[in-house]
């Protein structure tokens, strides 16, 4: 079945340490790819996106992927955390008519 | 820019009762999305709606849950009987692009429903 999986359910590190977070898809084709967070208590909004291009994309707040076409996979990072990237992420995949989203990764950065 | 407003932000309710969710999308997007959210899930597609039409109903459990966007603009969900596993959050979020390529769509903060 297609989908899009994040490999982690619960990330927890400190401050200043790197964060990686895994994305695969599994649908064919090009497809638009997307991050998307939710901090504590607001609504989701776009931490950044890929269509074309520049496989490596830059978003808000220091954050970049990486689109690596022959593994399927769009993983989010960050070389430095800070307390306030405590939030939930949300992988997703632009099909005709809506956005596909992953489970959703829940980090956790400890000051 | 007002973004996507929804209400209520909670609502919790006994089993068996009805129960609505209003959005409003930001002026101007003409695609309008109902999302639901599971504990420990991603967002899913329940109804997308071009302007007043219902273009992609597919996901939406049509035996309970109904929606309108009579005049292109807000947007009702209506679940009628609620059942335990309707508990969720359910998001709206529009967009200013058609539907043949889904570009970034906006959220609202979502309407957590409880049901008891």
């Amino acid at each position: 079945a297609q989908s899009v999986s994040q490999h982690n359910h619960h990330v927890i590190l400190s401050e200043a340490a790197s964060l990686e977070l895994g994305c695969n898809y599994s649908y064919g084709g090009t497809v638009n790819l997307f991050w998307y967070v939710q901090y504590p208590g607001q609504h989701l909004q776009l931490l950044l996106k890929y269509f074309s291009g520049d496989p490596l994309v830059k978003g808000i707040k220091g954050f970049e992927a990486e689109f690596i076409k022959s593994k399927f996979s769009f993983n989010l990072r960050k070389p430095s955390v800070q307390w306030s990237d405590t939030a939930e992420y949300f992988c997703a995949v632009g099909l005709p008519g809506k956005l596909s989203f992953g489970a959703g990764t829940t980090v956790t950065v400890r000051a | 820019e007002a973004g996507v407003v929804q209400s209520p932000r909670y609502k919790i309710i006994e089993k068996k009762q009805p129960v609505a969710f209003w959005c409003n999308p930001i002026s101007g997007h003409n695609t309008l999305y109902w999302y639901r959210q599971n504990l420990g899930q991603g967002p899913e597609l329940l109804i997308r709606y071009e302007n007043e039409e219902a273009v992609d109903d597919s996901q939406l459990p049509k035996d309970r849950f109904s929606a309108e966007r009579l005049k292109g603009v807000d947007s009702t969900l209506k679940i009628q009987p609620a059942e335990l596993g309707d508990s969720a959050v359910y998001l709206c979020a529009s967009s200013p692009t058609t539907s043949s390529d889904t570009g970034e769509l906006f959220f609202g903060e979502g309407s957590r429903l409880t049901v008891l």
